[in-house]
Order: structure tokens, then C-alpha cells, then sequence
């Protein structure tokens, strides 16, 4: 079974500061998609970027990119220009692409970023 | 386009009491998806549709729970005799079936608090 790891329960920066959120997974599969998810509080969880396992270019969205290592099983996230709407709950998750269950996501257990002006 | 709606955002009820939630998917997305959210964890997937089909459910799913989706649209998720253990968010998100990296959304969630 597909394993997703967020070994950092919590994390700041500062207001115009770079932060990376570290993820670790477990699989199998050698083709799947990654994705960090962003859960502001009472809010619902929006997408903040997704990474196909078969591009070795590490995917990026403005001023959130990733470091995809895929013999590590790794896959941090950097948001750049840290801004107070960055705070909340953050959460890697793991989709398989083909098979059985390739609609459901497996998640971590959250970071949560709190972001200081 | 309004989201994913769910209602009610909160409930509380006592142990022993069914309850029932809600989901309005975003419009024509043919896939929907239960996921339950307790405090310090992920969410967790807990059962799956594809239109009006219901195609696997989560063994985190008792036979207290059961959902549905008549004619491919809104979804509930009841709970019966509901436990203190039941007490956590239910998330539902829909998406438009093409392949696999088609983009999840998910709703805000409905919190169950059973005293």
C-alpha cells in the first residue's frame, strides 16, 4: 500500500521568506501524481500544484515550486515570498495513475505553516 | 460554477442518534468522493462514485454508514447509531472523469462532533 509522509507537524517564516515543506512517500508504481494540497482554517482544501512522476521537470506555480527526486521518493514543496495568505494546513498526497483506485488520494498528515508579518 | 457544497457545515448530536450529510458535486462531474478528516490526520478516503455507481467503499466504512448518489448527482453520506468515534470532518470532492491527474476539488466539509 501507498504510504505518504509529512515528518514536519509545523513550521514559520517570516512575511517575504522562502519556506519548504518537506514529503516523503512509499510506492511501487513507477507512474503516478503527486500533489500538495492547501487547507486554509474552515476552509475547503484547494490544489497548489501537481507532479506527474514520468517528467523529471520539477512542476511549478508562481511562486510555489517543488523538488521532485523520484529515487528518494521525495517531493518538498517551496513557496517563495512567503505571504500571510500562505498560512494553513498543507498536505502532500499520492494518486497512482493506472489501475485499481488510481481516483483516490492518499494523504499525509499535514504541516501546518504559520507565516509571520 | 459554485464548488462542491456541503451542509449542514456543522453538527452535533448525541451518540446513538443517525445523522445525515449532503453534497452538491460542481455541476457534470461524473466522479464524487467521501474522504473523513479527524484533528492531526489527512483525510481518508472512505468511499467512491462514478455517476450513481457506487464503486468501492472503504473498509473504514462500517455498515453504520451508507451513501449514495441517486441519478449521478448530489450524494449523502448517513451515519447510524452514531458512535464518539464518528466525530470528524467529511469531505466530499468531485471530478470530471478523463484520466487520473484530472483535478480533485474539494468541498469545506461537514463536522461531526457526537457527545
Amino acid at each position: 500500500a501507498q504510504t505518504v509522509t509529512q515528518s514536519q507537524p509545523e513550521m514559520s517564516v517570516q512575511e517575504a521568506e522562502t519556506v519548504t515543506l518537506s514529503c516523503t512517500y512509499d510506492t511501487s508504481e513507477s507512474d503516478y501524481y503527486l500533489f500538495w494540497y492547501k487547507q486554509p482554517p474552515s476552509r475547503q482544501m484547494i490544489l497548489v500544484i501537481r507532479q506527474e512522476a514520468y517528467k523529471q521537470q520539477n512542476a511549478t506555480e508562481n511562486r510555489f515550486s517543488v523538488n521532485f527526486q523520484k529515487a528518494a521518493k521525495s517531493f518538498s514543496l517551496k513557496i517563495s515570498d512567503s505571504q500571510l495568505g500562505d498560512a494553513a494546513m498543507y498536505f502532500c498526497a499520492y494518486r497512482r495513475t493506472r489501475g485499481g483506485s488510481n481516483y483516490k488520494l492518499t494523504f499525509g498528515k499535514g504541516t501546518l505553516l504559520t507565516v509571520n508579518p | 460554477d459554485t464548488g462542491v457544497s456541503q451542509n449542514p457545515r456543522h453538527k452535533i448530536t448525541k451518540r446513538g442518534q443517525n445523522v445525515t450529510f449532503r453534497c452538491d458535486p460542481i455541476s457534470e462531474h461524473n466522479r464524487l468522493y467521501w474522504y473523513r478528516q479527524t484533528l492531526g490526520q489527512g483525510p481518508e478516503f472512505l468511499t467512491y462514485f462514478q455517476n450513481e455507481a457506487q464503486l468501492e467503499k472503504s473498509r473504514l466504512l462500517s455498515d453504520r454508514f451508507s451513501a449514495e448518489r441517486p441519478k449521478g448527482s448530489f450524494s449523502t453520506l448517513e451515519i447510524q447509531r452514531t458512535e464518539q468515534g464518528d466525530s470528524a470532518m467529511y469531505l466530499c470532492a468531485s471530478s470530471w472523469d478523463s484520466f487520473s491527474g484530472n483535478t480533485i476539488y474539494f468541498g469545506e466539509g461537514s463536522w461531526l462532533t457526537v457527545v
